[in-house]
């Protein structure tokens, strides 16, 4: 069955940390990968994607991430964290063959100023 | 273009009644999705249309639930009977649905229901 796993539920760092969140993946075919960001008191956003070529791919606000196949992993990281990054963060699984998304349950971060 | 939006907000209503929750997509969007999200848990699938049609639907999604999209625009969703356990944020999505990008979806704020 395709299923999503983040292994972290709740991260605590303080400003300047660097963090690495864990995603894994359950699928035999080719997934297109996700991962968005909810703000407190926001709608979900996306931070970055994975459809095909360079496993390293960036998005926005200085995240990256790191596709990697034998691994069946997709794991997001940034160098340095700031106060303002304190959100819930999603990783997901898209088939090309559905139009559904297969989310895991989320990772609390929560950064100290 | 103003994102996708979701009325109403918040619902508050009581068991065995029966609510109706509109998504409007991003315009031009072909693809629309609905997903199910409860405290401490990632978004479920639901549903999704591609146009008008209705192409994929979750065993989450039992017969007291139903989606439409008549017109390929905006969709609703409704819950006849509702339970209890019906509670939870409503989430729609949608998507350009074209090629190289289709599965890129865009999210709306969400429809937070609370049953009593």
């Amino acid at each position: 069955a395709q299923s999503v796993s983040q292994h972290n539920h709740h991260v605590i760092l303080s400003e300047a940390a660097s963090l690495e969140l864990g995603c894994n993946y359950s699928y035999g075919g080719t997934v297109n990968l996700f991962w968005y960001v909810q703000y407190p008191g926001q709608h979900l956003q996306l931070l970055l994607k994975y459809f095909s070529g360079d496993p390293l791919v960036k998005g926005i606000k200085g995240f990256e991430a790191e596709f990697i196949k034998s691994k069946f992993s997709f794991n997001l990281r940034k160098p340095s964290v700031q106060w303002s990054d304190t959100a819930e963060y999603f990783c997901a699984m898209g088939s090309s063959n559905t139009g559904k998304l297969i989310f895991g349950q989320g990772t609390t971060l929560q950064v100290k100023p | 273009d103003t994102g996708v939006s979701q009325d109403p907000r918040h619902k508050i209503t009581k068991r065995g009644q029966n609510v109706t929750f509109r998504c409007d997509p991003i315009s031009e969007h072909n693809r629309l999705y609905w997903y199910r999200q409860t405290l401490g848990q990632g978004p479920e699938f639901l549903t999704y249309f591609q146009n008008e049609a209705q192409l994929e639907k979750s065993r989450l999604l039992s017969d007291r639930f139903s989606a439409e999209r008549p017109k390929g625009s905006f969709s609703t969703l409704e819950i006849q009977r509702t339970e209890q356990g019906d509670s939870a944020m409503y989430l729609c999505a949608s998507s350009p649905g074209l090629a190289g990008d289709s599965e890129t979806q865009y999210f709306g704020p969400g429809t937070r229901l609370l049953v009593l």
